[in-house]
């Protein structure tokens, strides 16, 4: 899971499989992006889940978000290799100006 | 989609040189912002700007540090003079609306000071 002082993580699975990361934070929240970055680029925002939710889903990827545990995850179901990326959750603790904070990101590897 | 562009892309100079990075944010988005991230490390805010303000920044962006927007031209992040720590990826962002919403990212200038 994401978070704190942790290095940033990495998964390898295979094409086909489902994948989990998570993401527990520290200050409180009502809502949490989560973030893909590919090599090279920018991160690009994959799913924004707000405290009303609990859960959204947008094609194969689904994010829960809990606000009482202050956790979040984000799914994949049947990977593909173009999911390879790292993936960031980040809050917006602020309740006026934005100022997003990330966690340390998971560095997934799907393999053929 | 909606594209953020940063120029350069990769900028090498001597401690103690200024710098600026370049940033052209998405058209009509209002909120812009400039994040650091040091290799391997998790992206962290520096400072964000609305109506040619600074309305919020972090403990990073020390006083060498200036942002402006001239005349709705380019976002620029100003280092002078620069250190050898501030040598990271610096990313812009930007939004339409502020809090809760998306904010697009642009793909980075790696600043390297020698």
């Amino acid at each position: 899971s994401q978070w704190g002082e942790e290095n940033l993580q990495a998964l390898s699975i295979q094409e086909g499989e489902d994948v989990t990361m998570n993401c527990s934070y520290k200050t409180y929240t009502t809502v949490v992006h989560w973030y893909r970055q590919d090599s090279g680029r920018g991160p690009a925002l994959i799913i924004l889940i707000r405290s009303n939710e609990r859960e959204k889903r947008s094609g194969r990827l689904r994010a829960t978000l809990d606000t009482s545990s202050q956790s979040s995850s984000l799914s994949i179901t049947a990977a593909q290799c173009e999911d390879t990326a790292v993936y960031f959750c980040a809050t917006d603790p602020s309740s006026s100006f934005s100022k997003l904070v990330f966690g340390q990101g998971t560095s997934l590897s799907v393999v053929p | 989609g909606p594209k953020v562009l940063q120029i350069p892309s990769h900028q090498i100079i001597d401690m103690g040189q200024m710098v600026t990075l370049n940033c052209d944010p998405v058209s009509n988005h209002l909120y812009f912002y400039w994040y650091k991230q040091i290799l391997g490390q998790q992206m962290e805010f520096l400072v964000n700007f609305y109506n040619g303000k600074v309305m919020e920044k972090s403990k990073l962006f020390k006083d060498q540090f200036s942002v402006e927007r001239p005349d709705g031209s380019y976002f620029t992040l100003k280092i002078q003079p620069t250190a050898l720590e501030d040598s990271a990826v610096y990313f812009c962002a930007s939004s339409l609306l502020d809090w809760g919403y998306e904010q697009y990212f642009g793909p980075g200038t790696r600043l390297t000071v020698l």
